[in-house]
Parts: C-alpha cells; sequence; structure tokens
C-alpha cells in the first residue's frame, strides 16, 4: 500500500515559469512532511520540509503547501531555472525515529 | 556542514563474492542511521534502521544475513552484501540523522 504518492512520473516546464510538484498522503497521522531533490547517481538533498501545524513554508524560490483536509502537499518553485532540472521526491514521516515514507518521484525537466 | 561520503562510489563484482559499502559522516555525529535502495525509476526503499552500538533493525522483506550492517561508532556505517547475485545489482544509498536525513552520493552496484 502506498502511503505517499507522486502520480506524475515526470513534467516540464518552461524556464522562468512556475513549477508544481504534487504529492498525495494516505496516513493522517503523518505529522511532518519533506522535499528532496535528487540528480543521478547522487543522493537526494533535503530542500524543503512542513509540519503539520503548517499550511506553507517558504524558502526562497521553493514554498512547500499542505491541505492536511485533501491529504495533500506541493512544491511550487519559481521562477524555475535548469539547474531545478532533477528527480523531486516527496517524503513523509509520523515518528520520533524519523522513518521516512517516499514517493515515487517526479521528474522536472525544465526547458529553455 | 552536514556532509556524508559512501565508498566506492561504483563496484563491480563476480556473483557470489561479498561487497562492502562504507558510509561516513565527515562533519558531525548521529546516532541513527539509515540505508537505502534504489532501482532505476523506482523511490527509495529503507533497507534498515541503525543505531549506533545496537543491532540495526531490517524492513520486512530485506534479508539481515544477506545485508550485514554494522554501525561501528557515530560516524561510520557499513553494509556488506554476501553472496551477492545480480538481483541485488543497485544504488546503495546510506543517510544520517541529525536535524534531517543528510544522504551519502550513493554507490552503484553491479553484480555480473
Amino acid at each position: 500500500d502506498q502511503q505517499v504518492k507522486q502520480n506524475s512520473p515526470s513534467l516540464s516546464v518552461q524556464e522562468g515559469r512556475i513549477s508544481i510538484l504534487n504529492c498525495d498522503y494516505t496516513n493522517s497521522m503523518f505529522d511532518y512532511f519533506l522535499w528532496y531533490k535528487k540528480y543521478p547517481a547522487e543522493g537526494p538533498t533535503f530542500l524543503i520540509s512542513i509540519s503539520s501545524i503548517k499550511d506553507k513554508n517558504e524558502d526562497g524560490r521553493f514554498t512547500v503547501f499542505l491541505n492536511k483536509s485533501a491529504k495533500h502537499l506541493s512544491l511550487h518553485i519559481v521562477p524555475s531555472q535548469p539547474g531545478d532540472s532533477a528527480v523531486y521526491f516527496c517524503a513523509a514521516t509520523m515518528d520520533s525515529n524519523y522513518q521516512l515514507i517516499w514517493g515515487a518521484g517526479t521528474k522536472l525537466i525544465i526547458k529553455p | 556542514g552536514a556532509v556524508v561520503s559512501q565508498h566506492p562510489s561504483r563496484v563491480i563484482c563476480k556473483s557470489g563474492t561479498s561487497v562492502k559499502i562504507e558510509c561516513r559522516s565527515l562533519d558531525f555525529q548521529a546516532t541513527t542511521m539509515f540505508w537505502y535502495r534504489q532501482f532505476p525509476k523506482k523511490s527509495l526503499m529503507l533497507m534498515a534502521t541503525s543505531n549506533e552500538g545496537s543491532k540495526a533493525t531490517y524492513e520486512q522483506g530485506v534479508e539481515k544475513d544477506k545485508f550485514l550492517i554494522n554501525h561501528a561508532s557515530l560516524t561510520l556505517s557499513t553494509l556488506t552484501v554476501t553472496s551477492a547475485h545480480p538481483e541485488d545489482s543497485s544504488f546503495y544509498i546510506c543517510s544520517f540523522l541529525r536535524d534531517t536525513q543528510y544522504f551519502g552520493p550513493g554507490t552503484r552496484l553491479t553484480v555480473l
């Protein structure tokens, strides 16, 4: 049973426009959500996170929105840059051991 | 800060041999660390959680006798793939837990 879902395997966005990556989850016990960026043959890099007590967190060009009632979160990147081309993973956690439950990832392609 | 290294970055071995992968945190100490495996175009799969000085906790379906984890110190953990088979070919990634998980660059294992 996939508890964290990223339904779009890939997304193509024009440079300078907004990229919106979506993530849905099924477990209402998740209380912390994270986005990671991953280049091929590299480990994931932490991007931004949000606690379940918030509905928005912003860091520079990156903003994460959380809609608990819909069990949905999204990552907005604006403006999109060529270096943003990577696979983006959504992850969730619910315990102090900090085990992450991962989505399948969305490959973001920024077109020049 | 929060740099994690993995060695080797790539390894090719013959079927039946054992391979050891090292994971080091270079500028911080952490009690808890994780080993992941990633198949092509798939999400990261948690293999095991390890606390320094304790036996690792393996996820369901992961053979503990095949994937030996030694968490020797607060900065070093090793994963040994014993009697490797071609189906063990994968991308193995470690992470150390501090305020968030910090990932190593990964190790590409190819078993011939």
